[in-house]
C-alpha cells in the first residue's frame, strides 16, 4: 500500500508566483487535511477536506490560499501571489474516518522556498 | 483559542538517560495523539490515547492521559540514538474533527 504522496517535494517560487502543491492519500482515505511547518517550529493546522467538500478551513489565510479535493485526483493547495513568509514545509495528510480514532498519515511534505 | 502546549521545547541527555515530554490543553479533548519527526522527516504517528488516566507503553516509551483529559505526557526510559527526533502531542478538541498540535519537544541525545 502506496503512503501519502506529495509533490514536488521541493519548491521554489518569486515573489508574485503562484505555487501548486499536490497530495494524493492513502488509497481509501477520503479525509485530507493540509498543515504549514516553519523552520524549528510546529504544525500549523491549515484545511480539513473530504472528498469535493471543504469541512474545516479555519486556519487557512484569508487571502491567496486556496484548497480543493475533487471527485477524481488529488487534493491540491494553492498558493497565489506567493511572498516570502510563505516559505515553509507544507505537510498533507490522510485519514479514514472512525469516529475518533482518526489516525493521521503524514506524507514527506512539500518543502517551498519564495525568493 | 484552543491551545496545546507542550514542554519543555528542547531537550538534551546523554544517552542511556531518560527523557519526558509534557502536554497541556486549555480545553478538554476526546483524544490526544503523539508523533514523532526525525530531522528533516516528516511526523509518524507513534499512539493515540482516548480514555482518562489512559496508560499505554510501547517498548521503552510510556504514553498517559490525564484523568482530566487535559494533559498527557510522553516518557522514553534509557534513551538511546535512534530516539533523536522531534515529538509532538496532538489534540483534537472534542466534537471537532482537526487536531491542535504541540510546539514539540526536540530531544538531541549525546552519545
Amino acid at each position: 500500500n502506496a503512503g501519502v504522496m506529495q509533490n514536488p517535494r521541493h519548491l521554489v517560487r518569486r515573489r508574485g508566483q503562484e505555487a501548486r502543491l499536490r497530495c494524493s492519500p492513502v488509497k481509501g482515505h477520503s479525509h485530507v487535511y493540509w498543515y504549514r511547518q516553519l523552520p524549528e517550529e510546529g504544525l500549523k493546522f491549515m484545511v480539513y477536506l473530504q472528498k469535493e467538500n471543504i469541512i474545516d478551513e479555519s486556519g487557512m489565510p484569508k487571502e491567496r490560499f486556496s484548497a480543493e479535493f475533487p471527485k477524481e485526483g488529488p487534493s491540491i493547495l494553492r498558493i497565489q501571489q506567493v511572498v516570502r513568509g510563505d516559505s515553509a514545509a507544507y505537510f498533507c495528510a490522510s485519514s479514514t474516518f472512525q469516529g475518533v480514532y482518526n489516525e493521521q498519515f503524514f506524507g514527506p511534505g512539500t518543502r517551498l522556498t519564495v525568493l | 483559542g484552543q491551545q496545546v502546549m507542550q514542554i519543555p521545547q528542547y531537550q538534551h541527555v546523554q544517552e542511556g538517560e531518560d527523557f519526558t515530554t509534557y502536554c497541556n490543553s486549555s480545553t478538554t479533548l476526546s483524544n490526544i495523539q503523539w508523533y514523532k519527526q526525525r530531522p528533516g522527516g516528516h511526523p509518524v504517528f507513534l499512539i493515540q490515547l482516548v480514555k482518562s488516566g489512559e496508560v499505554k507503553k510501547q517498548k521503552r516509551l510510556t504514553f498517559q492521559f490525564g484523568e482530566a483529559k487535559k494533559n498527557s505526557s510522553l516518557h522514553i526510559t534509557a534513551t538511546q540514538t535512534t530516539d533523536v527526533g522531534t515529538y509532538f502531542c496532538a489534540g483534537r478538541i472534542q466534537g471537532a474533527q482537526k487536531l491542535v498540535f504541540g510546539q514539540g519537544t526536540r530531544l538531541t541525545i549525546n552519545p
